[in-house]
């Protein structure tokens, strides 16, 4: 599976919208963009994926660019439960699902 | 979206014992995974549990140390067997169901400290 580039950290505040950013240059045609989110002592939430147009849902929008090399997470209203760990994964969908491969993803703060 | 149970939440051990972690999903699901969070790391993968055979495990874990069980399509455990401080992790269970074959969902997480 391709490797994902994130910011470490970043900041927002409250009611702003947060746009995570994410670098997968070595994307593959078959692979999809994955965005997973872990608030603090909890299992990984899913929020939202994609192949190549924009997706939307209750919970955030993904733009995912021509080229497939970038995608951005927003969260449109961030608000103080949106602070978590976001992580960006591209992975093949197997038969049945397949296997996640974690980075070290970005650190969002959403301060008042 | 399947909901995933873990027991227990969290546990002390004394090092050289063994624990077993259970993970109850609410409906059949073909694929299950164990993860490791070790402390202020991100996740990593364990092992594919699978259904009827032998589960597949990733580079730098092996079946003695984390043997794993998958007796039907709800249900699996992990063990860690003759555990060190380095054990202490949080470890996580994930499951891909049937009716959403391309998203997987994770379980809250078993809280691992050894002593």
């Amino acid at each position: 599976d391709a490797k994902t580039t994130q910011p470490p950290s970043m900041d927002c505040a409250e009611g702003r919208a947060a746009n995570l950013p994410c670098n997968h240059s070595t994307i593959s045609g078959n692979e999809y963009v994955y965005w997973y989110r872990q608030i603090h002592s909890q299992g990984p939430q899913y929020i939202i994926h994609g192949l190549k147009n924009n997706e939307t849902n209750e919970m955030a929008s993904l733009i995912i660019t021509e080229d497939r090399k970038s995608s951005t997470l927003i969260l449109p209203h961030a608000t103080l439960r949106d602070t978590a760990v976001y992580y960006c994964i591209v992975r093949v969908i197997y038969n049945q699902g397949g296997k996640l491969i974690f980075g070290q993803g970005t650190e969002l703060s959403v301060k008042p | 979206s399947a909901v995933i149970s873990q027991k227990p939440s969290r546990d002390i051990c004394q090092r050289g014992t063994s624990l077993t972690i259970q993970c109850q999903v609410d409906s059949q699901v073909t694929m299950m995974f164990w993860y490791r969070q070790q402390p202020g790391q991100s996740l990593t993968l364990i092992a594919t549990a699978n259904q009827g055979s032998e589960a597949t495990y990733e580079s730098g874990f092996v079946i003695d140390k984390f043997p794993i069980s998958r007796p039907n399509l709800t249900f699996s455990t992990l063990t860690v067997s003759n555990m060190s401080p380095e054990d202490s992790s949080i470890y996580l269970c994930s499951a891909t169901p049937g009716q959403r074959t391309d998203t997987q969902y994770f379980g809250p997480g078993t809280r691992l400290t050894v002593l």
